[in-house]
């Protein structure tokens, strides 16, 4: 059984760069039928795709977020990461990461979700 | 690019079905089988229903349906069940990208 789990600090100061990891067990990030992605979802509101990474480190991303944003992996640990860059309270929101399947369809396998706040 | 548009809620009785829509454009729903439903309750996270258009994963309620006709996708729930009220967000692809439907309430009166 995939479990994922995100982390990182849960409070973030504006214009400053969020970063949350997220570590994969059960299952290898070496997936060659999987991508591995961050969804984010604010107070209230329904969800949103950041983007997704492969294991050999192809991405794609949202292009409203593009700017901001930069999904890498770590296959030794494991392990892929979210950093976004010049937040604003706007960015507040429970960040989740996902097991994707291929690049585009069905997100199987959810962590828990963490929250992250930003505020000064 | 846009979300794609679900209607903000739907409700139903215990044993009734409803169905939830979501309306793309040939660019996301209509031009790809990559349309998948997620369940949400409150504070948890998401849960796949469904995907590909129709079909469910292993654990997956039969109540469960999926369908799609033109750029409009469907979620069928037959049978109502109180375990069922939540909130339900479709997907598809889009070049290079995912959206997202904005969500529906399904309220099990």
């Amino acid at each position: 059984q995939v479990q994922l789990q995100e982390s990182g600090p849960g409070l973030v100061k504006p214009s400053e760069t969020l970063s949350l990891t997220c570590t994969v067990s059960g299952g290898s990030i070496n997936s060659r039928s999987h991508y591995w992605g961050w969804i984010r979802q604010a107070p209230g509101k329904g969800l949103e795709w950041i983007g997704s990474i492969f294991y050999s480190g192809t991405t794609s991303y949202n292009p409203s977020l593009k700017s901001r944003v930069t999904i890498s992996v770590d296959t030794s640990t494991n392990q892929f990461s979210l950093r976004l860059k010049s937040v604003t309270a706007a960015d507040t929101a429970v960040y989740y990461c996902a097991r994707h399947e291929g690049n585009g369809d069905f997100f199987d396998y959810w962590g828990q979700g963490t929250l992250v706040t930003v505020s000064s | 690019q846009s979300a794609l548009t679900q209607p903000a809620s739907v409700s139903g009785s215990p044993g009734q079905s409803i169905t939830i829509a979501c309306t793309g454009t040939s660019s996301d729903v209509g031009g790809y089988n990559y349309v998948s439903w997620y369940q949400q309750h409150s504070g948890k996270a998401p849960k796949l229903m469904i995907y590909d258009v129709t079909n469910r994963p292993s654990g997956v309620s039969d109540r469960f349906s999926g369908s799609k006709s033109g750029n409009t996708a469907s979620l069928t729930i037959s049978g109502l069940q109180a375990e069922d009220e939540a909130h339900y967000y479709c997907s598809s692809y889009s070049t290079n990208s995912v959206l997202f439907g904005g969500g529906t309430k399904l309220t099990v009166l």
